[in-house]
């Protein structure tokens, strides 16, 4: 069964530094998402990405974040400048066109120092 | 997106019925009820969905009442692996809008051999 993937499954990194999040979307969705959730809360709502551009972003999506997808196949999350509160689960997820269900990879957690 | 209220923790013996309640009475019209489960902080994972009418898959079933303001999953014989965190969304099903997910507390379950 077609599945996301996402790499590396766990980030340590140092504030200030750069990191990016990797995500391996089944291939023929079309949608593409990114959630986090920090030890013991919700999962959080960040973005939404079709046809190469932002649909919906939250408000925790500040300059900070930046989505691509750089090739037919990744979907990636970039963290310019981690801060300690970006610690958390991120979870990627796609759905499909014209079916509304999304499907979650099994997330990276970032540790920030 | 209406609001759901879900209690926070219920407990299940393994192979019983699990009867997970969930109260969306500001429903309106065109918004579905889709169920998400969340395994020990991996992705949360698509359960069921609907919109009026019960439905069933190879999970578990959606009860839906007839005025739409509550629902019940039901997991029809529950093993210990459906110990998990049960999240009930309700959202307009959108073929091309591909709209975020809002994640509430859940309804953690836990089954006891």
């Amino acid at each position: 069964e077609p599945e996301v993937t996402q790499t590396p499954s766990h980030q340590v990194t140092q504030m200030g530094q750069e990191v990016i999040l990797r995500c391996v979307p089944i291939s023929n969705h079309l949608y593409f998402y990114w959630y986090r959730q920090i030890l013991g809360q919700k999962v959080e709502f960040l973005v939404s990405f079709y046809n190469n551009e932002i649909s919906e972003k939250s408000e925790i999506f500040d300059d900070q974040f930046s989505v691509e997808r750089p090739d037919g196949s990744n979907f990636t999350l970039k963290i310019r400048s981690t801060k300690l509160e970006d610690s958390a689960m991120y979870f990627c997820a796609s759905s499909e066109q014209y079916k509304d269900t999304q499907y979650f990879g099994p997330g990276t957690r970032l540790t920030v120092l | 997106d209406a609001k759901t209220t879900q209690p926070p923790s219920m407990d299940c013996a393994e192979g019983r019925a699990a009867n997970l309640p969930c109260n969306h009475s500001t429903i309106s019209g065109n918004e579905y009820v889709y169920w998400y489960r969340q395994i020990h902080s991996q992705g949360p994972q698509y359960i069921i969905h609907g919109l009026k009418n019960n439905e069933t898959n190879e999970m578990a079933s959606l009860i839906i009442t007839e005025d739409r303001k509550s629902s019940t999953l039901i997991l029809p014989h529950a093993t210990l692996r459906d110990t998990a965190v049960y999240y009930c969304i309700v959202r307009v099903k959108g073929y091309n809008q591909g709209g975020k997910l809002i994640f509430g507390q859940g309804t953690e379950l836990s089954v006891k051999p």
